[in-house]
């Protein structure tokens, strides 16, 4: 059974960094797999920041592309999240999920398995 | 505003049928297949339908998905007061070259 985990800084100030890691744990990261981050503010619904294969390819939000990288590390089984310059409209819960690759076109990825999040604050 | 629109609520009783819509263009729904997502407060949003009408292992039958042209829906039948929850839309969209959620609906259980 697949488990993904979240972790990093809970509290980030204005104009700084987010950093997260999901850690797969009960399967390989390069499995046919699209490893995705989402976020949700408190109160609000769900955004998709961005998503990545194990052989490096990656698809972003068009408005976060600018600010955010999603990268894997084979060797610990991981995937991460940056992003860059944020601000207070930043503080959200953020997710990771897996989205098992559907090669058949027009078939949107589905999020089958998540993370627990983790609620990420910006603020001074 | 997202590009998705669903209603913000909905709202039946016990044994009801209700429906949630999720409105959207050519772009998204109009060319991709639709996911549905069930999150109950505080907890991890959960799969429910995906492929427009398809359900992942353990999802009862009273859920059911559907799509037509630029919309989709989501049923919800013979309604139990543990369904009440938010859910929420999701499909790809060619023009931002990403994936989009509806904004999301809270059905209550009356």
């Amino acid at each position: 059974q697949v488990q993904l985990q979240e972790s990093g800084p809970g509290l980030v100030k204005p104009s700084g960094t987010l950093s997260l890691t999901c850690a797969v744990s009960g399967g390989s990261i390069s499995s046919s797999n699209w490893w995705t981050w989402v976020r949700q503010p408190p109160g609000k619904g769900l955004e998709w920041i961005g998503e990545i294969y194990h052989s490096g390819s990656t698809n972003y939000k068009p408005s976060l592309k600018s600010r955010v990288t999603i990268s894997v590390d084979k060797s610990k089984n991981q995937f991460s999240l940056r992003l860059r310059s944020v601000t207070a409209a930043d503080t959200a819960v953020y997710y990771c999920a897996r989205a098992p690759d559907i090669v058949t076109p027009h078939f949107t990825n589905a999020f089958d398995i998540w993370g627990q999040g983790t609620l990420v604050t910006v603020s001074s | 505003q997202s590009v998705l629109t669903q209603p913000p609520s909905a709202s039946g009783t016990p044994g009801q049928r209700v429906t949630i819509s999720c409105s959207g263009s050519r772009s998204n729904i109009g060319t991709n297949t639709v996911n549905w997502y069930q999150q109950f407060p505080g907890t991890t949003p959960k799969l429910l339908i995906y492929t427009n009408n398809q359900r992942p292992s353990g999802v009862p039958d009273r859920f059911s998905g559907s799509k037509s042209g630029t919309s989709a829906s989501l049923a919800i039948s013979g309604l139990q007061s543990e369904d009440e929850a938010d859910y929420f839309c999701a499909t790809w969209d060619d023009s931002l070259n990403g994936q989009l959620f509806g904004g999301g609906t809270k059905l209550t259980v009356l």
